[in-house]
């Protein structure tokens, strides 16, 4: 099955920095990439997603980019704000299900 | 985005007896839906995926005659934990299934079971 790995586990940047988070899967038939925003005790909530035939897309200050070749995607957040502190999940999908990766814990300080 | 609701948001029981969770998608119909565990600071872990007029496909070392699933309609999924015991005690997530790719998440239900 798929295996998403996922890394950092935990990121500091200060406010107006820009984060990044890299992920890479293991079955090249996955088509399918979104990022999720988790604040603590809440749902995931969709930030982003990107299909196979992309390389890259972009809401704001948010980016993802795709290698397919090379099996990995990554978020990228621009001039971040403190708001944006929380957990971030990539996940990859080839069949029916998403696979998650095991989170990024964000920290944006002032 | 698309809504999703769950109910109860969270739970407390006694161990030994069985809790039922709701998943409700409000604005679409979903054929599929997705029930979830997440440990304190882990990931999300796929328990089984429901599909509407069949049997939900449980993932691997998830005890089906414990997680029973239930998907009556296009918008309602339902999870009912039996016999509850105190390791069974985490925070439940469903999520339904808009397009062929889409998933959107509920609020999830926090049990804790004594």
């Amino acid at each position: 099955g798929e295996n998403v790995e996922q890394h950092p586990s935990t990121l500091s940047v200060q406010e107006g920095d820009s984060a990044v988070i890299k992920c890479t899967y293991s079955d090249s038939a996955s088509n399918y990439f979104p990022w999720y925003k988790q604040e603590l005790g809440k749902r995931p909530q969709l930030i982003i997603d990107i299909r196979s035939n992309v390389g890259e897309k972009k809401d704001q200050r948010i980016a993802v980019t795709l290698n397919k070749t090379a099996k990995h995607f990554s978020l990228h957040i621009t001039e971040t704000q403190p708001e944006d502190s929380a957990v971030y999940f990539c996940a990859a999908r080839g069949g029916y299900a998403l696979n998650f990766g095991k989170g990024t814990s964000l920290l944006v300080t002032p | 985005g698309a809504v999703v609701s769950q109910h109860p948001s969270w739970v407390i029981c006694k161990s030994g007896t069985s809790v039922k969770i709701e998943c409700r998608s409000l604005d679409f119909q979903a054929t599929t839906m997705f029930w979830y565990r997440q440990f304190p600071k882990q990931s999300l872990m796929l328990m089984a995926t429901s599909n509407e007029g069949s049997k939900a496909t449980y993932e691997q070392g998830v005890e089906k005659d414990k997680f029973l699933i239930n998907h009556a309609s296009l918008t309602l999924s339902t999870l009912t934990v039996t016999s509850a015991h105190p390791e069974d005690s985490s925070f439940y997530i469903c999520s339904a299934q808009q397009t062929a790719e889409t998933q959107y998440f509920g609020p999830g239900t926090r049990l804790l079971v004594l």
